[in-house]
């Protein structure tokens, strides 16, 4: 089982529309859990943290469910600009990131 | 203010060739990595160095690849010999500290082995 898991999409949704992605990790010691955006062709950028008691900024809320091993990332009134691959990390423990492989989301018009 | 910089953005190499990679993290940033992104494969930490210095380099794929971080300032990824499934976006990237911290990420390197 990988230490990340993501399903990789395409997420196809029109623009207004709210959308969900999950993530799952192995380890029960995990610590700490980002959010990153990652365009075509560039480098991944941070979106948020997630902590325990879930976060919200904007349209964008975050959410960790450790009974499950899971994290979540809510986008409501989606933008043609959220296209993007979103990236679950996990430090892991044992002072180690991993990154999931990354879930496409397709805005369109 | 500069974010990391890499170079060079683009390399195409013949198999065999030693490629180098640089990397200059942000100012005052203590914790330095490298990943390797490919289609199949994601993003893979390849080593990361805390001050300086190498703390888990066992993301790196074999003894053909070696890191090096001299300084504060500059680190380097090296390929000796090259092979076609290295091609790949080499990211560097930096923090101020490793747990729950905000890692910036270089542009990357675009390798190409022929």
């Amino acid at each position: 089982r990988k230490e990340v898991e993501q399903d990789p999409g395409p997420f196809n949704v029109p623009e207004g529309a709210t959308v969900a992605f999950n993530c799952t990790y192995s380890n029960s010691a995990s610590q700490s859990f980002f959010w990153y955006r990652q365009d075509c062709r560039k480098e991944p950028k941070l979106l948020m943290s997630v902590y325990s008691s879930g976060n919200e900024d904007g349209r964008f809320t975050a959410q960790l469910n450790r009974a499950s091993q899971y994290i979540s990332l809510l986008i409501r009134d989606s933008k043609l600009s959220d296209s993007a691959t979103y990236l679950c990390v996990v430090n892991t423990g044992f002072q180690k990131l991993v990154f999931g492989t990354g879930t496409r989301l397709l805005v369109s018009p | 203010d500069a974010g990391v910089i890499q170079s060079p953005r683009h390399e195409v190499t013949e198999m065999g060739q030693e490629v180098t990679l640089r990397c200059k993290p942000i100012s005052g940033h203590d914790y330095l990595f490298w990943y390797r992104q490919t289609m199949m494969r994601g993003l893979e930490l390849l080593i990361y160095f805390n001050n300086n210095v190498p703390i888990d380099d066992s993301g790196m794929p074999e003894d053909r690849f070696s890191a090096k971080m001299p300084n504060a300032s500059f680190s380097t990824l090296k390929i000796q010999p090259s092979e076609p499934r290295d091609s790949a976006v080499y990211f560097c990237a930096s923090s101020e500290g490793f747990s729950g911290y905000e890692q910036y990420f270089g542009p990357g390197t675009r390798l190409t082995v022929t």
